[in-house]
């Protein structure tokens, strides 16, 4: 079956503008995550949702960070104003329930440049 | 804090040799899951195996093997006889129930196995 997908593989954008990255789950996964990953290393959360709504977004670093999921499947994350610190692999992964009792399938990535 | 503790940054070694990568992790909840990932150079995480914090039974799969103990808070994993396909990071990751919404990832050790 159909893995997590995201897209673009890759973003390169001056400073100061606007990016969305998208990700599409696996089909019936409930649950959608978001992380960062900076060179050399690991994940950093970012946000997460069951369903539709954002159940914990702690991980943001900011509030030029936001993300949704309309209809509790495809999900976008927006970057506004970006940054030359904002630049890294952006991780999506999904799951059938709470990450506490299930894995996480991760997609291949969006890597962001800033420049 | 980081929670999950990868030391080792990098390791060679040479094709069928053994070798253990080692997590040590922190949690003062007493339900939590652990975790091993696969980050191939392709760069998509690959599951490979959950642990949950009431079975500190070994595992075995194949080449792979799994120590969780949790006296010393420690989930190490090896690998016999390593090939060249096993090059890769590997990642160490815990959930937790009271923080069940998302993963805290170790640095990760990047393996390279030498033919």
């Amino acid at each position: 079956g159909a893995g997590v997908s995201q897209t673009p593989s890759n973003k390169v954008t001056e400073k100061g503008k606007y990016v969305e990255l998208r990700c599409d789950p696996i089909s019936g996964h409930t649950a959608l995550y978001w992380y960062r990953q900076s060179l050399g290393q690991g994940p950093e959360f970012l946000i997460y949702f069951q369903g539709t709504g954002a159940a914990d977004d702690s991980g943001l670093p900011n509030d030029r960070f936001f993300a949704v999921r309309p209809e509790g499947s495809v999900s976008t994350l927006k970057i506004q104003r970006t940054e030359r610190g904002d630049s890294a692999m952006y991780l999506c992964a999904s799951s059938q329930g709470l990450a506490v009792y299930n894995e996480q399938f991760f997609g291949p990535g969006t890597r962001l440049t800033v420049l | 804090a980081q929670k999950v503790t990868q030391a080792q940054t990098e390791i060679s070694v040479v094709e069928k040799e053994d070798v253990t990568l080692d997590c040590v992790y922190e949690t003062r909840d007493t339900t939590y899951y652990l975790f091993w990932y696969k980050q191939p150079p392709s760069g998509e995480l690959v599951f490979l195996i959950r642990r949950n914090s009431f079975d500190e039974q070994n595992e075995i799969s194949g080449r792979y093997s799994w120590n969780f103990q949790k006296s010393t808070s420690s989930f190490n994993f090896t690998i016999t006889a390593s090939q060249v396909v096993d090059s890769a990071v590997y990642f160490c990751a815990l959930s937790e129930r009271n923080t069940g919404n998302q993963f805290y990832f170790g640095t990760g050790t990047s393996l390279t196995v030498i033919p």
